[in-house]
């Protein structure tokens, strides 16, 4: 079972411009997770973010978690090249202990 | 952060034989594992939830009897695709999380490819 939607499916910008992408999700949750995955490769953990905080940052990546919208976005600033992958955002839902993703954003960023 | 060490990376196996997929967490206690199955070009999947020393629990539509689970140990699950067959072909990741980590990461494997021919 997948836990939202990602929004969008597919992202194509310019070397230093930002990327915004947005999920989505349908229950309560403890928490959400972005994770990058570059093709054919295993998840990288990017940033969890609580259900009781609304932004965070880490280096170039800021994350903001609206419950009421039940929406999260995830800003990359001054894109590179290598950011280039598909990055999903994860949900654990209230009460449970299971990881369900959303349908994830494909970013390819033009050098 | 903790490490999850799954194995092999990749495999190729011929239709109709079974394929073992082991997932181990190397420096925690791993009282509760999930595998997940990707397609290409879509998102991970979650097939079953395996608690230590019990049955796993799966997911709406995954077939147990085909699909494995044993968490025998508190740092090893293991998932078996029996009778496979190329519509089996996937990328198979599992996480793992200690008790009493509701807040924090799962921490995930680095997948294994699974192609059947």
């Amino acid at each position: 079972s997948q836990q939202g939607e990602e929004d969008p499916q597919a992202l194509s910008i310019q070397e230093g411009e930002n990327a915004t992408m947005n999920c989505s999700y349908k229950t309560s949750i403890n928490n959400l997770q972005w994770y990058r995955q570059n093709s054919g490769r295993g998840l990288v953990h990017l940033i969890l973010i609580r259900s009781n905080e609304r932004e965070k940052h880490s280096g170039r990546l800021r994350v903001t978690l609206d419950t009421s919208k039940k929406s999260s976005s995830l800003l990359i600033t001054a894109s590179r090249a290598a950011d280039t992958a598909s990055y999903f955002c994860a949900t654990d839902a209230t009460g449970g202990f299971k990881t369900i993703f959303g349908a994830g954003t494909r970013l390819f960023v033009k050098a | 952060g903790a490490v999850v060490s799954q194995h092999p990376s990749r495999v190729i196996c011929k239709s109709g034989t079974s394929v073992k997929i082991e997932c181990r967490s190397l420096d925690f206690q791993a009282t509760t594992m999930f595998w997940y199955r990707q397609f290409p070009k879509q998102s991970l999947m979650l097939m079953a939830t395996s608690n230590e020393g019990s049955k796993a629990t799966y997911e709406q539509g995954v077939e147990k009897d085909k699909f494995l689970i044993n968490h025998a140990s508190l740092t090893l699950s293991t998932l078996t695709v029996t009778s496979a067959h190329p519509e089996d072909s996937s990328f198979y990741i599992c996480s793992a999380r200690s008790a009493g980590t509701v807040n924090t990461e799962a921490f995930f494997g680095q997948g294994t490819r699974l192609t059947v021919v």
